[in-house]
């Protein structure tokens, strides 16, 4: 049963234009979520995260978006560039013991020059 | 700055070898995590030291598996009488907060 949903494999995005990259949890003892960059052959990158008790964080271009009564989050990039390129992982984690990473299947971001 | 380091980066064996992987964390990091990733999947989690004290592992980590931190600094994770469903990339990951983990650039095992 996945706990962590990302329900686009992929999605296609004309650069400098806005990419949205969604996620869906089911547990609601996850009260940590986090997104990682994955590029081929690599080991995923921590971009960025959010805490439940906040709704939005920011970093840069990268922001994320927490929804709690819809259990749904999302990551916006903006403007998208060609080296975002990748595959993006939602992660979530229920904030006592091992802190162990419950990841979602991941969404292929293209961004077309 | 060194990040989390880990080896081989590839590894091809027969199907009834044994193998391991080793993972040096970040330095400061005192926890450090195994997962697992196949294709078209995320990363799942396989088992968590803190410091060198195993304390949890995964239903998905069945008895040919095993894993050590001898001196709360690298680890290891080996698999005895590896399967082709052993094919996977094996990521080492590590943090001091617990929740934000890095990763290493993973080792790809293949069982032929």
């Amino acid at each position: 049963d996945q706990q962590v949903k990302q329900n686009s494999p992929s999605l296609s995005v004309q650069e400098g234009r806005i990419s949205i990259l969604n996620c869906d949890y089911t547990n609601s003892m996850f009260d940590y979520f986090l997104w990682y960059k994955k590029y081929p052959a690599e080991g995923p990158t921590f971009l960025i995260s959010i805490s439940s008790i906040k709704d939005k964080n920011e970093d840069g271009r990268f922001t994320v978006f927490l929804n709690k009564s819809a259990k749904h989050l999302s990551l916006h990039i903006v403007p998208s560039q060609p080296g975002d390129s990748a595959v993006y992982f939602c992660a979530a984690v229920s904030g006592a013991g091992s802190y162990q990473l419950t990841f979602g299947k991941g969404t292929k971001l293209s961004v077309i020059p | 700055d060194t990040g989390v380091s880990q080896d081989p980066r590839h590894k091809i064996t027969k199907r009834g070898q044994n193998v391991t992987f080793r993972c040096d964390p970040i330095s400061e990091h005192n926890r450090l995590y195994w997962y697992r990733q196949t294709l078209g999947q995320g990363p799942e989690f396989l088992t968590y030291f803190q410091n060198e004290a195993q304390l949890e592992k995964s239903r998905l980590l069945s008895d040919r598996f095993s894993a050590e931190r001898p001196k709360g600094s690298f680890s290891t994770l080996e698999i005895q009488r590896t399967e082709q469903g052993d094919s996977a990339m094996y990521l080492c990951a590590s943090s001091w907060t617990g929740a934000e983990q890095y990763f290493g650039p993973g080792t790809r095992l293949t069982v032929t």
